[in-house]
């Protein structure tokens, strides 16, 4: 079955440092999103990438789907305070489940 | 537009006990989802709805767990007996399509702590 690695498992950075996240699948994707979950919150959709080599930005976040399709990242330039949270990635295909990934927890030093 | 909606926040049960948990979608969003998160983990999906059927249960440990989705709105999920490993926060999340082709949107969760 599909089979999702997310790595790191916890990146600890100094504000206004770099911050990236990856998500690797054992098969082709649909498609893949982006979550952010706060400390005690829930799962906050941030975006969809669907085409391959597909990259979109929001502000400070970068997104890439790979040209196989079966990988992504989530880049965060420049960190703040308010990017502290865990960072899933939701894998979809249309011949296995959806699933999501272990995460990647990022904390910040001031 | 109001969010996914879910109660109780929280849950304290002891073990064997039974438990209940209640969501209502954002209006208009087909799919329904259940979700289990154990601290430290990713969502582990337990049970997929499309309008008030079931697209995907095949994680729902259905010894123990039961859901369903009267009407194609709103949601239960019980647990009858729970054990001390169901301790977790449960998440409901609704969607317009079936697939991930548009964002979950999902409830504040409840945590269930069970002793």
């Amino acid at each position: 079955g599909q089979q999702v690695m997310q790595i790191p498992q916890y990146q600890h950075v100094q504000e206004g440092e770099d911050f990236t996240t990856y998500c690797n699948s054992s098969t082709t994707l649909s498609n893949i999103q982006w979550y952010k979950q706060r400390p005690g919150g829930h799962p906050v959709f941030l975006i969809q990438l669907v085409k391959s080599g597909e990259v979109k930005k929001q502000k400070r976040l970068t997104f890439q789907f790979g040209e196989a399709k079966k990988n992504s990242s989530l880049h965060i330039t420049a960190t703040q305070t308010t990017d502290v949270g865990t960072y899933f990635c939701l894998l979809g295909s249309s011949a296995s489940k959806i699933i999501f990934g272990s995460g990647t927890r990022l904390s910040i030093r001031p | 537009e109001a969010g996914v909606a879910q109660s109780p926040r929280y849950k304290i049960i002891e073990k064997r006990q039974s438990v209940a948990f209640w969501c209502n979608p954002i209006s208009g969003h087909a799919t329904l989802y259940w979700y289990q998160q154990i601290l430290g983990q990713g969502p582990k999906l337990l049970i997929q709805f499309q309008n008030n059927g079931v697209v995907d249960d095949s994680q729902l440990p259905k010894d123990r767990f039961s859901a369903e989705r009267l009407k194609g709105v709103d949601s239960t999920l019980k647990i009858q007996p729970a054990k001390l490993e169901d301790s977790a926060v449960y998440l409901c999340a609704s969607s317009q399509d079936r697939g991930p082709g548009y964002g979950y949107t999902f409830g504040s969760g409840t945590r269930l702590t069970v002793v």
